[in-house]
């Protein structure tokens, strides 16, 4: 079952903070997220796990509340390097980190 | 190092067809996985292959197939080709499997016309 995103798209202006949202309603063991550009590849963003652990390359923060199985990226001070769709990938037991369960995604726009 | 390359990039295909992609994974790579990406379905797991057996299967049905070898290179097949199979087809590649270290390379995909 996939994982809801909210919002579905979002516009801001350079500087200006979002949130994304990905919420699952089964249990979840980690929440992962990925940047696509438009006519690129999607890239990796963070792994959040269940216990707290964050592996991430990017000053990009992101939150896992393991209680309601949602997980929030913070993007702070946008910059239009931002602009892309967002996706949540949900895992749901160990051992199948290659099988992600994907939301719809988000399509964020930074503008000047 | 190189990234995960997917051949071919674009393809036109008709109904009834069958077609064959190709993927590279990063070097090193064992694990290839397969994804289908359409605008309202966004990314959807198709199966993915380790050390040349398939670990994981989506819920497509068995026109979908894949294989890897033995250099961790991965194919999918589809076949009897639908309208509803046009997309965008991602392979991802990653070092390992396991929980918290599925980190996905994923290469820029084959998008696929059904006419």
């Amino acid at each position: 079952q996939q994982p809801v995103q909210s919002p579905q798209a979002v516009i801001l202006r350079e500087g200006e903070d979002a949130v994304i949202n990905c919420s699952s309603s089964k249990a979840l063991y980690s929440v992962h997220w990925y940047r696509q550009k438009h006519g690129e590849a999607p890239v990796f963003l963070m792994i959040l796990l269940k216990g707290g652990e964050q592996k991430g390359h990017e000053k990009i923060s992101a939150s896992f509340n393991e209680k309601k199985q949602q997980s929030s990226l913070y993007l702070t001070a946008s910059q239009l390097s931002y602009s892309g769709t967002y996706f949540c990938g949900t895992e749901r037991e160990t051992g199948t980190a290659s099988k992600l369960t994907f939301g719809t995604g988000t399509r964020l726009q930074v503008t000047l | 190092k190189a990234g995960v390359t997917q051949t071919p990039r674009y393809l036109i295909k008709t109904r009834g067809q069958q077609v064959t992609l190709s993927c590279s994974p990063i070097s090193g790579h064992r694990s290839v996985s397969w994804y289908q990406q359409t605008p309202g379905q966004g990314l959807q797991f198709l199966f993915e292959y380790f050390s040349e057996t398939q670990r994981n299967k989506g819920n497509f049905p068995g026109r979908f197939s894949g294989r890897q070898f033995s250099n961790s290179r991965s194919e999918m097949n589809v076949s009897t080709l639908e309208l509803g199979d046009s997309a965008l087809y991602l392979c991802a590649s990653s070092l390992v499997r396991g929980a918290g270290t599925g980190e996905l390379f994923f290469g820029e995909g084959s998008r696929l016309t059904v006419l």
